[in-house]
C-alpha cells in the first residue's frame, strides 16, 4: 500500500533552517510528482511546492518562494523541503503528498514544526 | 497566483440534509479543481479531482460541479461521518492554492 512517512520536524530557534523529508513505498517513486503542503495549528492547508516526478521542474508559492528548497533523491524514494530563516509563522503541521496527474490522491501524516526561542 | 474562495466559511446542518459548498477561483482554471474533506488530527483525504470527478472508494452522495471560476461540492444528504472541514484546490499551470475551508458542523 501507498505510505508517505514524513520525519524531521521539531522546535527550531527563529532564522535557523531545518530539513524535513518524506519517505515514500507502495508505488513506483520515480513516476509521480510530490508536493508539500501546511497547516498552521487551527488553521487551513496552504501549498507549498511541488517537485517533477525526474526532480527537474520545481514551482513554489510565492510565500515560500527564496526561502524554500524542494528536492528529491529517487534512489532513496524521499523527497525533501529545506527551509530557511525560519519565522514563528512557520509553525505547522507539515505535509507530503503524491501528485496523481493534477491532484493529491496520497498523504503522509505530517510532520510538526514549531518555530520558537 | 490565482485565489480561491469558499463559501461559506462554516455551516450548520442536520444528517439528511443536502449541503452545498462553493468555490471561485480569481481566475479561469478550466476543471483544475480538486475536493478534499479532513477530519480533526487526520491528514486532508480526497473526494472529487477535475471538479467532477468521484475518487474511488468515495461515496456518492458526494459530487462536485463547475468549471471555469465557479464550482460546487455538494452532499445529498449529510451522514454523521460527514461533520469535518472540506477544502477546495485548483492545480491549474504551475502552481496550486487551496480555499480557506468550509467547516460543516452538527446542527
Amino acid at each position: 500500500q501507498v505510505q508517505l512517512v514524513e520525519s524531521g520536524g521539531g522546535v527550531v530557534q527563529p532564522g535557523r533552517s531545518l530539513r524535513l523529508s518524506c519517505a515514500a513505498s507502495g508505488f513506483t517513486f520515480s513516476d509521480f510528482a510530490l508536493h508539500w503542503v501546511r497547516q498552521a495549528p487551527g488553521k487551513g492547508l496552504e501549498w507549498m511546492a511541488v517537485i517533477s516526478n525526474d526532480g527537474n521542474k520545481k514551482y513554489y508559492a510565492d510565500s515560500v518562494k527564496g526561502r524554500s528548497t524542494i528536492s528529491r533523491d529517487n534512489s532513496k524514494n524521499t523527497v525533501y523541503l529545506e527551509m530557511n530563516s525560519l519565522r514563528a509563522e512557520d509553525t505547522a503541521l507539515y505535509y507530503c503528498a503524491r501528485a496523481y496527474s493534477y491532484d493529491l490522491d496520497y498523504w503522509g501524516q505530517g510532520t510538526l514544526v514549531t518555530v520558537s526561542s | 497566483d490565482i485565489q480561491m474562495t469558499q463559501s461559506p466559511s462554516s455551516l450548520s446542518a442536520s444528517v439528511g440534509d443536502r449541503v452545498t459548498i462553493t468555490c471561485r477561483a480569481s481566475q479561469s482554471i478550466s476543471s483544475y479543481l480538486n475536493w478534499y474533506q479532513q477530519k480533526p488530527g487526520k491528514a486532508p483525504n480526497l473526494l472529487i479531482y477535475s471538479a467532477s470527478s468521484l475518487q474511488s472508494g468515495v461515496p456518492s452522495r458526494f459530487s462536485g460541479s463547475g468549471s471555469g471560476t465557479d464550482f460546487t461540492l455538494t452532499i445529498s444528504s449529510l451522514q454523521p461521518e460527514d461533520f469535518a472541514t472540506y477544502y477546495c484546490q485548483q492545480t491549474y499551470g504551475t502552481s496550486s492554492a487551496f480555499g480557506q475551508g468550509t467547516k460543516v458542523e452538527i446542527k
